[in-house]
């Protein structure tokens, strides 16, 4: 089956910390990844994608590298602000059926 | 470009009671889904529409939910009659018929007491 997992919240770090939040496929196919940020009482928005091996998606400073050798997609950003507080979700698009299929999230504070 | 626009944002009812979702997609967005977000849970897809009709409700609990996208455009989720366990928030989404980006509105936020 498609399903995805990521690494266990919460996660608290300090301002200028490096991030990682790992994330896990497993799908039939060659799936897209995504990884999606909901910031408290809001939706959610796309952050960055990839939609084939070894491509590395990229958006407001964070980054994430689609290995389909170890079937991740990690999301990583050098120095997180304040303002990254959210949580943030891993997903992959099931080509043909064109539907995501979600992990748990992982919940991110940023303290100054 | 407008978004996908959904209302009302929140919801407070009790159960038994009925409630409705609206949600109108990006423009030219032939695929309209409909999620549900359960508190500390990933998103779960109740059911997608291609134009008007119906790609996958399999995941729809039919005694009581239902959806219907009678031009293929807008979009109305409803539930009848609401349980506790459907505290949640209710996500609309859209994208291109082949399109490989899918775009969420900001939820219908819905509390049964």
């Amino acid at each position: 089956g498609n399903s995805v997992t990521q690494m266990e919240g919460p996660v608290t770090l300090s301002e200028e910390a490096f991030l990682t939040i790992n994330c896990t496929y497993t799908a039939t196919g060659y799936p897209s990844l995504f990884w999606y940020v909901q910031y408290p009482g809001e939706g959610l928005q796309l952050l960055l994608k990839a939609t084939k091996a070894d491509d590395k998606g990229s958006n407001k400073g964070f980054e994430a590298t689609y290995r389909k050798e170890t079937t991740s997609f990690h999301l990583e950003k050098g120095s997180v602000q304040v303002s990254d507080s959210a949580v943030y979700f891993c997903a992959l698009l099931i080509q043909g059926a064109q539907k995501l299929v979600f992990g748990q999230g992982t919940r991110l504070t940023i303290n100054p | 470009e407008a978004g996908v626009a959904q209302s009302p944002r929140y919801k407070i009812i009790e159960k038994r009671q009925s409630v409705a979702f609206w949600c109108n997609p990006i423009s030219g967005h032939a695929t309209l889904y409909w999620y549900q977000q359960i508190l500390g849970q990933g998103p779960k897809l109740l059911i997608q529409f291609q134009n008007n009709g119906v790609v996958d409700d399999s995941q729809l609990p039919k005694d009581r939910f239902s959806a219907e996208r009678l031009k293929g455009v807008d979009s109305t989720l409803k539930i009848q009659p609401a349980k506790l366990e459907d505290s949640a928030v209710y996500l609309c989404a859209s994208s291109f018929e082949r399109g490989n980006t899918i775009y969420f509105g900001e939820g219908s936020w819905l509390t049964v007491v």
